[in-house]
């Protein structure tokens, strides 16, 4: 399987902060990377799709990128509303598999 | 609007099975890829599988001959059934729709294997 190992665990962030969450393939994944944001009793929903792709009604501070097999989640100045837990997935081989998750406070 | 809603006892007894049901309006089942992802206590994710719209199935290996999702196209509804569970099989249980990402999720159901 293709392992996912995503940093920061937990974060707590300032609203004039550029926040960076990242996800590393433990192999290449052509840019089959989405993240999800989860607000607590919330479901999951969906940010970047592609690596860099903006979802639909998604906050332009919200970006990604990539280098190499590490690709990066990015909130420019960041609102309290940010609040939440931030996964990555891979849908590129046949077993897909998410980041372990990083918990971003917000205050 | 697309929507999904998962149903389903909340409490299961170990060595029992988990039968789910994700309800979804908005949109054909027999188009695209539906599947399941659950959430275990201490926020980790998990992909379990998922069928597409030809009924084909993908699993999760981890999960190996325990789990089958299946359809029923009349309802516009698809199933998870997880056989032989555990306490470890205890998390919330997601229904989503993919179409090369999840974009739609459902509201998510708890379920707790305990006797």
């Amino acid at each position: 399987d293709i392992q996912m190992t995503q940093s920061p665990v937990s974060l707590s962030g300032s609203l004039e902060e550029i926040v960076t969450i990242t996800c590393k393939a433990s192999q290449g994944i052509d840019d089959y990377l989405s993240w999800y944001q989860q607000k607590p009793g919330k479901s999951p929903q969906l940010l970047i799709y592609d690596a860099t792709s903006l979802a639909d009604g998604v906050p332009s501070r919200f970006s990604g990128s990539r280098s190499g097999t590490q690709y990066s989640l990015k909130i420019s100045r960041p609102q309290v509303d940010d609040s939440g837990i931030y996964y990555c997935l891979q849908s590129y081989s046949t077993t897909w598999t998410f980041g372990g998750g990083t918990k971003l406070e917000l205050k | 609007e697309v929507q999904l809603q998962e149903s389903g006892p909340g409490l299961v007894k170990p060595s029992q099975s988990l039968s789910l049901t994700c309800s979804v309006t908005g949109y054909s089942i027999t188009s695209t890829y539906w599947g399941w992802i659950r959430k275990f206590p201490g926020n980790k994710m998990e992909w379990m599988g998922y069928i597409s719209y030809s009924a084909s199935t993908s699993y999760n290996p981890s999960l190996k001959s325990r789990i089958s999702i299946t359809r029923d196209t009349s309802k516009n509804q698809f199933f998870l059934q997880l056989n032989s569970v555990t306490t470890e099989d205890t998390a919330t249980y997601y229904c989503a729709r993919w179409g090369g990402f999840f974009d739609y999720w459902g509201q998510g159901v708890m379920v707790t294997v305990s006797s």
